[in-house]
């Protein structure tokens, strides 16, 4: 079992430039979650999939996109990158088909945007 | 969207000694406590859910308790080993989405 997988793990882009972070799990998993983390501050939530064919935004979505694949699968893109955008990205999942459950965090992707 | 405060933000303790930090929260809207552990350069690993209202979680030398009337939940460690050198998160679970605290930072002094 590799649990939660993300590529990359860390990405470089100029403002403006497009990208894709993929996750996924083997643990057949309902929900999935993307995070942002930022210094000083705790996991914020980007989008979540409670299962599969669906999305919802959570609390900072403005700038990215989300798909949910398949129940393995779910993606992040940034359309058009800003500096803004630089954090540490965490995929997650969970077995519960809402965020209740004890969810399971991939290794992150470290994002700069210059 | 709640506020979410962990006290304190760092602390230093020396190896073999007991320690206690603390994750507030609002009370309303309340379903569930989720205290993970953030070992530098790895992921987050959950570490307890609680739910109800006087709940005592225990995992080794690591134990949590709720108060889910006047929001507050604590984290103990019993004689503190290097190995338990981390940040620990609290996240409450209200209207279908975590919230997550800035994290306790704990060093363990050998």
């Amino acid at each position: 079992n590799a649990g939660v997988t993300q590529t990359p793990k860390f990405q470089v882009l100029k403002t403006g430039q497009s990208m894709t972070l993929q996750c996924a799990q083997d643990m057949n998993h309902n929900s999935m979650y993307w995070y942002r983390q930022d210094p000083g501050m705790g996991l914020r939530l980007i989008y979540y999939s409670a299962s599969e064919g669906t999305t919802d935004k959570g609390e900072v979505p403005n700038g990215y996109n989300v798909s949910r694949l398949n129940k393995r699968e779910f993606s992040l893109r940034l359309e058009s990158a800003a500096p803004s955008q630089t954090s540490v990205y965490f995929c997650a999942s969970s077995e519960d088909d809402s965020p209740r459950g004890e969810q399971f965090f991939g290794p992150g992707t470290r994002l700069t945007v210059l | 969207i709640l506020n979410v405060e962990q006290s304190p933000q760092s602390l230093h303790v020396q190896e073999g000694d007991s320690t206690n930090f603390t994750c507030s929260f609002p009370s309303s809207n309340f379903y569930a406590l989720h205290w993970y552990r953030w070992e530098t350069a790895k992921s987050p690993e959950a570490l307890f859910v609680m739910t109800l209202n006087g709940d005592e979680k225990k995992k080794g030398r690591i134990s949590a308790t709720l108060n889910t009337k006047e929001g507050y939940s604590y984290l103990y460690i019993k004689g503190s080993q290097p190995e338990d050198s981390a940040t620990y998160l609290c996240a409450p679970d209200s209207n279908y989405q975590l919230i997550w605290g800035a994290g306790t930072k704990l060093i363990i002094k050998p």
